[in-house]
């Protein structure tokens, strides 16, 4: 059974910083495109920042770019997001999530068939 | 960045109801669409990937149809556990944005 399964959210001041894990099971880690993605209260999903299978390659949003770092760990099968300098807008629910490759004759799609629970990142002093 | 829209933003409905939901990208997409559902407190499902295919284990009433611009989300018959926020998300581009949400209320 495949599993996503977030830690580290809490409570942070404006400034300061946090590492999120999202410790994965089931599947072959080093296979898949990895992504973190955010929710703010009411609101709906905001992408944040993705990695390769291998580590080779990141993304991240321009909201987000030199502040947060995503990694993995392939060895460990656990993804992590170092965040820094954080503002009250960063404040939200952040949801890792397996991104998987569906190919037909044509063309090859992707979308997030798993998702993690969520872990509550708080910006506050 | 690709934008999404819905509409509607949100929709009130009955059980037994067939409910459409649209989704329109600010360029063609061709049909690099995905479904999601959202329950409250709980992550996004998908329920519809590459515009038109039905995510294994969800219900054949929901559908979806579409390419280039303008995307469907077609739910048959509304049951119980249907009512939700609906997003749709494109993965043409990075980032793969979503859209505001439609949210389904019981009448």
């Amino acid at each position: 059974e495949v599993q996503l399964v977030e830690s580290g959210g809490g409570l942070v001041q404006p400034g300061g910083s946090l590492r999120l894990s999202c410790v994965a099971s089931g599947f072959t880690f080093s296979g898949y495109n990895m992504h973190w993605v955010r929710q703010a209260p009411g609101k709906g999903p905001k992408y944040v920042s993705a990695i390769a299978g291998d580590g080779g390659s990141t993304y991240y949003a321009n909201s987000v770019k030199g502040r947060f770092t995503i990694s993995r760990d392939n060895s460990k099968n656990t993804l992590y997001l170092q965040m820094g300098s954080l503002r009250a807008e960063d404040m939200a629910v952040y949801f890792c999530a397996r991104e998987r490759e569906y190919c037909d004759s044509t063309k090859c799609y992707l979308y997030f068939d798993y998702w993690g629970q969520g872990t509550l990142v708080t910006v506050s002093s | 960045d690709i934008q999404l829209t819905q509409s509607p933003s949100s929709l009130s409905a009955s059980v037994g109801d067939r409910v459409t939901i649209t989704c329109r990208a600010s360029q063609s997409i061709s049909t690099y669409l995905n479904w999601y559902q959202q329950k409250p407190g709980k992550a996004p499902d998908v329920l519809i990937y590459a515009a038109s295919n039905l995510q294994s284990g969800v219900p054949s009433r929901f559908s979806g149809s579409g390419s280039g611009t303008d995307f469907t989300l077609t739910i048959s018959s509304l049951q119980p556990e249907d009512f939700a926020t609906y997003y749709c998300q494109q993965s043409y581009s990075t980032p793969r944005t979503f859209g505001p949400g439609t949210k389904l209320e019981i009448k």
